[in-house]
């Protein structure tokens, strides 16, 4: 079965400081693509960031960056500068590829960036 | 207006009130979803729906009934719930790319609360 793992249920963050988000998944698959969520509370899911297994340089999209380890099944998070807009939960997601029209979501984190 | 919208957002019904939910995208894609978001819970795939054809009922109740009468378009009618059936119900559109899906768009839900 496909799994997503988010360890961590909650993390807290100082504004301009650093935080990685962890993320593990299960798969068989050989190419496929993850995903990065981000809802703040009581707004709508927005895409933050998107990795293709079959490309080995890491995504990033601006204070946003991921470290993919393929090998390891581990695709984490790392918000730079954090922003207090940042507060929100971070679902991981996984969608194998070859049709599957579906995505697999972890638990979520929820990030709180203190002033 | 742009993007995935859905109405109402909020409602508050009984347990022997007919309801529906409606979710329109104004993006172009193919594949639309019904998520059930609880509190502590993942995300909850419900629905899928690829070309208005359904393509995955995940052993959903059938006190909820989708309809797609076009790729623009998604409801989510609600009789005889429950309380448990309490939570945020989002909607999601995905394109089609090559022969798999990429990223899900989502809508910003309907808090549906049960009495």
């Amino acid at each position: 079965a496909q799994t997503v793992t988010q360890s961590q249920p909650e993390m807290s963050v100082q504004e301009a400081e650093t935080v990685t988000l962890s993320c593990t998944y299960d798969t068989s698959e050989s190419n496929y693509y993850l995903f990065w969520y981000k809802q703040p509370p009581s707004r709508q899911m927005i895409l933050v960031i998107r990795q293709e297994a079959y490309k080995q340089q890491n995504a990033t999209e601006n204070r946003f960056s991921v470290n993919f380890q393929k090998a390891a099944k581990s695709f984490s998070l790392k918000i730079s500068d954090s922003q207090l807009g940042d507060t929100a939960m971070y679902f991981c997601a996984f969608n194998p590829s070859g049709g599957s029209e579906k995505l697999v979501f972890g638990k979520g984190t929820k990030l709180t960036v203190n002033p | 207006e742009t993007g995935v919208t859905q109405t109402p957002r909020h409602l508050v019904m009984g347990m022997t009130n007919k309801k529906s939910l409606k979710c329109e995208q104004h993006l172009g894609h193919n594949a639309m979803y019904w998520y059930k978001q609880s509190a502590k819970k993942p995300l909850e795939l419900m629905f899928v729906y690829n070309f208005k054809e359904q393509t995955e009922n995940n052993s959903v109740p059938s006190r909820f009934s989708p309809e797609c009468p076009n790729s623009s378009h998604l409801f989510l009618h609600l009789h005889t719930l429950q309380p448990e059936d309490s939570a945020l119900y989002l909607c999601a559109s995905s394109p089609l790319r090559g022969s798999s899906y990429n990223e899900q768009f989502f809508g910003p839900g309907t808090r549906l609360t049960v009495l």
